[in-house]
């Protein structure tokens, strides 16, 4: 079946430190892989996209990569802010057919808290 | 453009009362989902629908019901509310990419609390 693993938190820096969030995922297929982002008191909003093996998504100075081989799209930032702080979750899209197209699996969230 | 709106924003039930969520979207999505969001579960799907008049099953629909009378709009209901169902949920839109529905836009949330 389909399932994400990304690494428990809460994670705290200080700003200008490098991030890294483990995500590992389980699928039947090929999915696309998905980091969101929600702040407090909000939903989750996309922070980046890999539709394929080895791409790259970006946004906002984060990166995640497809890694197939390894079955990882792990998030990255090499120097954070204080804004960063929000709860991350990393996601496949099942991209079977039928009854569960579409249908989105999320690893359980990473606090992050950046201090100035 | 509103993009994705939920209402109520918070709602307190008492066991045994009933209450409808109502999700809108103004994007002429097709597809539209219902989530939970649970302390360290992440988000578990309730329903979704892949067009208007559809319904489908997810990860955990029991206690819940959806309509989809209307493309932009989704309805979740509880008939009868339980504790159990004290969370917060999440309503989700997405378009089809090729036949394909493509990167889901959430809406702000509605906080119930069942008493």
């Amino acid at each position: 079946g389909n399932s994400v693993t990304q690494m428990e938190g809460p994670v705290t820096l200080s700003e200008e430190a490098f991030l890294t969030i483990n995500c590992t995922y389980t699928a039947t297929g090929y999915p696309s892989l998905f980091w969101y982002v929600q702040y407090p008191g909000e939903g989750l909003q996309l922070l980046l996209k890999a539709t394929k093996a080895d791409d790259k998504g970006s946004n906002k100075g984060f990166e995640a990569t497809y890694r197939k081989e390894t079955t990882s799209f792990h998030l990255e930032k090499g120097s954070v802010q204080v804004s960063d702080s929000a709860v991350y979750f990393c996601a496949l899209s099942d991209p079977g057919r039928g009854s569960t197209l579409g249908r989105l699996y999320f690893g359980r969230g990473t606090q992050l808290t950046v201090w100035p | 453009n509103a993009g994705v709106t939920q209402t109520p924003k918070f709602r307190v039930l008492k066991t045994g009362q009933s209450m409808t969520l109502l999700c809108a979207q103004d994007m002429n999505h097709e597809y539209m989902y219902w989530y939970r969001q649970d302390p360290g579960m992440g988000l578990r799907l309730i329903h979704y629908s892949v067009g208007e008049g559809t319904t489908a099953k997810g990860e955990v629909p029991d206690g819940y019901n959806v309509s989809r009378l209307k493309k932009q709009n989704f309805l979740l209901g509880l008939e009868s509310a339980a504790p159990s169902q004290t969370s917060v949920y999440f309503c989700a839109s997405s378009y089809n990419e090729g036949g394909f529905p493509d990167t889901q836009y959430f809406g702000p949330g509605t906080r119930l609390t069942v008493l």
